[in-house]
């Protein structure tokens, strides 16, 4: 099992510009979920899915966009970055039963100039 | 809303210290209670859990007890090692959601 997996691990975009943060997870697994963690705020949610074709709003969920097609996949999109977007995200998987602890990626460095 | 609080760091210990790094929560409903840790540069893994009041999850020397009277989640360890050098996250995951909700972390350094 590779368990999740993300890329790019690095990205520099200039404000403006699109892309897209890939999460992939062979496990199984219902639920995914999207942080990003700054500096002294601990990690904040962006997007979840509780399973294909189903996607919700997290705390942060301005500037980005989400869709769940398959149960592997999970990307995550940034329509037009903003310097404010500069962050660690990070994708996690795990199974629908809240007993469980959800199962994390590598992370992406994003920085937007 | 539900929430977690953690104590502030960084923390600085010398080796074979005790730790203790603080965690309270407020949450509607019975969540299950998690640490994570992430050493520099990498992800998070799980470190312990507990799902049900009084519950204590343990690994690796640490333990924590979910107290729901204080609703309190602290995280303990007898004797620090320098490996143990990383931030600390309590969170919580919502019942009816599943929502993982993530205090703000804790730096420990432990000095030889």
């Amino acid at each position: 099992n590779a368990g999740v997996t993300q890329t790019p691990k690095f990205q520099v975009l200039k404000t403006g510009q699109s892309m897209t943060l890939q999460c992939a997870q062979d496990m199984n697994h219902e639920y995914m979920s999207w942080y990003r963690q700054d500096p002294g705020m601990g990690l904040r949610l962006i997007h979840y899915s509780v399973g294909a074709g189903i996607t919700d709003q997290g705390e942060v969920p301005n500037g980005y966009n989400v869709s769940r097609s398959t149960t592997e996949d999970f990307p995550l999109r940034l329509l037009s970055a903003a310097p404010s977007q500069t962050s660690v995200y990070f994708c996690a998987s795990s199974t629908g039963n809240s007993y469980n602890e959800q199962f994390f990626g590598p992370g992406t460095r994003l920085t937007v100039l | 809303g539900d929430s977690v609080t953690q104590m502030e760091g960084p923390v600085t210990l010398s080796e074979e210290a005790f730790l203790t790094i603080n965690c309270t929560y407020t949450a509607t409903g019975y969540p299950s209670l998690f640490w994570y840790v992430q050493y520099p540069g990498e992800g998070l893994q799980l470190l312990l859990k507990a799902t049900k009041a009084d519950d204590k999850g343990s690994n690796k020397g640490f333990e924590a007890t979910y107290r729901k009277e204080t609703t309190s989640f602290h995280l303990e360890k007898g004797s620090v090692q320098v490996s143990d050098s990383a931030v600390y996250f309590c969170a919580l995951r919502v019942s009816n959601t599943g929502k993982l909700i993530f205090g703000q972390g804790t730096t420990l350094q432990v000095k030889p």
